[in-house]
């Protein structure tokens, strides 16, 4: 069935970027857009932004639109994402999902946890 | 930006109970509402999507309703596992949001 494996926990300074990857497997790559939702120690849900199935269209939320960078390489059935300028505040486990045309997020990968510490 | 509100919070509950959680959006989303259970240290799981179409797997004491602004997350009777946290997310327009929340816990 479809799974997405992320890539491991990182530990960040202030100022620095972070870059994480997400892995699919047992469906078809090409056709799905993956999207990214994190979570900070204790609290809710937070969309990121999503890269389509071609790779070729972002969407980022308005927040994020400045800090972060999305890619994906389909030979290698995996996304990527890209947060510059890390404050304490990105603390937080970031998540990828798969997603389709009027259909939410599943399955989602086990996530990643970055800290950022001084 | 979709404004999504959850209530209540938190929700103390017994084993048994019939159970329900509130979602209100902004402005309308039609019907494009999604429900997600998600344990301590693990992934959301989506449950129900287009406000009350059962996702493949997920058990049937699970419901969902509601179109426009005002829908409703429905647990027939709560089982031992069903202690988790409840999330919905309106998929209805750029940027995609959660409300904030439900803590189903043990009375």
């Amino acid at each position: 069935q479809a799974q997405l494996e992320q890539s491991g926990a990182e530990v960040k300074k202030p100022g620095a970027s972070v870059k994480i990857s997400c892995k699919a497997s047992g469906y078809t790559f090409s056709i799905y857009y993956i999207h990214w939702v994190r979570q900070a120690p204790g609290q809710g849900l937070e969309w990121l932004g999503m890269v389509d199935p071609g790779g070729v269209s972002t969407t980022y939320a308005p927040n994020f639109q400045v800090r972060l960078n999305m890619t994906r390489d389909t030979s290698l059935s995996t996304v990527s994402l890209e947060m510059n300028s890390l404050t304490f505040e990105d603390t937080a486990v970031y998540y990828c999902a798969r997603g389709r045309t009027y259909f939410p997020l599943d399955p989602w990968g086990q996530g990643t946890l970055v800290t950022v510490s001084s | 930006d979709i404004q999504m509100t959850q209530s209540p919070s938190t929700l103390p509950a017994s084993v048994g109970d019939r159970v329900t959680i509130t979602c209100r959006a902004s402005q309308s989303i039609s019907n494009w509402l999604a429900w997600y259970q998600q344990k301590p240290g693990k992934a959301p799981n989506l449950l129900i999507y287009k406000a009350s179409n059962l996702q493949s797997g997920v058990p049937s004491r699970f419901s969902g309703s509601g179109s426009g602004t005002e829908f409703t997350l429905t647990i027939s009777s709560l089982q031992p596992d069903d202690f988790a946290s409840y999330y919905c997310q309106q998929y209805n327009s750029y940027p995609w949001t959660f409300g904030q929340g439900t803590k189903v816990e043990i009375k």
